[in-house]
């Protein structure tokens, strides 16, 4: 079946580095993927995406990368924020033809000063 | 910038009871998404709904659950007889075509 795996344990960061997030999908053949951000009672709000046949998209302090091969994207916060504290979600379009988008369980992300 | 409105934000009812949730996706869109998150877990698909009628839905949407558009801006999930495990916030989303879900902060629907 189709699987979305993100790292379920929370990242913690210093203010100022880069925040590295990891997607992984298997049964899938995505022709995009995409990035969320979701706040505490909020809706996912969208940042990035990324079609199948690019390697990279870059977005302010924001890249995203997408591997086909290896059936993984990378997401990164460059010079991060305490603002960027959140959860971040990976989604991708399903199989079945149809315009579901299914979503990932989510990073959180968490800033320190 | 045009934006996604659901009401209300939180719903108590009474197991078995029939609710109604609203929303208003943003005027050009032509896909409407029903989604449910509940508390601490990830953000899972009910519907997708286009050219007035259900195009796809998940297993979680069964008979106690129904969409609809009545008019040319609302779109609304109901469900006949709530659960305890229907408890979760739901967000609706809308799309205006193969680009990203715009998505309402949701209603949170506790129902005891």
């Amino acid at each position: 079946s189709q699987k979305i795996e993100q790292n379920s344990e929370a990242l913690n960061i210093q203010e100022g580095k880069t925040a590295t997030l990891t997607c992984n999908y298997t049964n899938y053949s995505p022709a995009y993927l995409q990035w969320y951000r979701q706040d505490p009672g909020r809706g996912p709000v969208f940042l990035l995406l990324i079609r199948e046949n690019e390697k990279e998209k870059r977005k302010e302090r924001l890249k995203v990368t997408f591997d086909t091969t290896l059936k993984q994207s990378l997401f990164h916060i460059t010079a991060s924020q305490p603002a960027d504290s959140a959860t971040y979600l990976c989604a991708l379009l399903g199989n079945t033809g149809g315009f579901k988008t299914i979503f990932g369980a989510g990073t959180r992300l968490f800033v320190k000063a | 910038e045009p934006e996604v409105t659901q009401t209300p934000s939180h719903q108590v009812t009474q197991m078995g009871q029939e609710v109604i949730l609203r929303c208003v996706p943003i005027s050009n869109h032509l896909y409407f998404y029903w989604y449910r998150q509940i508390l601490g877990q990830k953000v899972e698909f009910l519907v997708s709904f286009y050219n007035n009628e259900i195009s796809e839905k998940s297993e979680i949407f069964d008979d106690q659950f129904s969409v609809e558009r009545p008019d040319g801006s609302n779109f609304t999930l109901k469900i006949r007889s709530t659960k305890l495990e229907d408890s979760a916030m739901y967000f609706c989303a809308s799309q205006a075509g193969n680009s990203p879900l715009h998505f309402g902060n949701g209603t949170r629907l506790t129902v005891t």
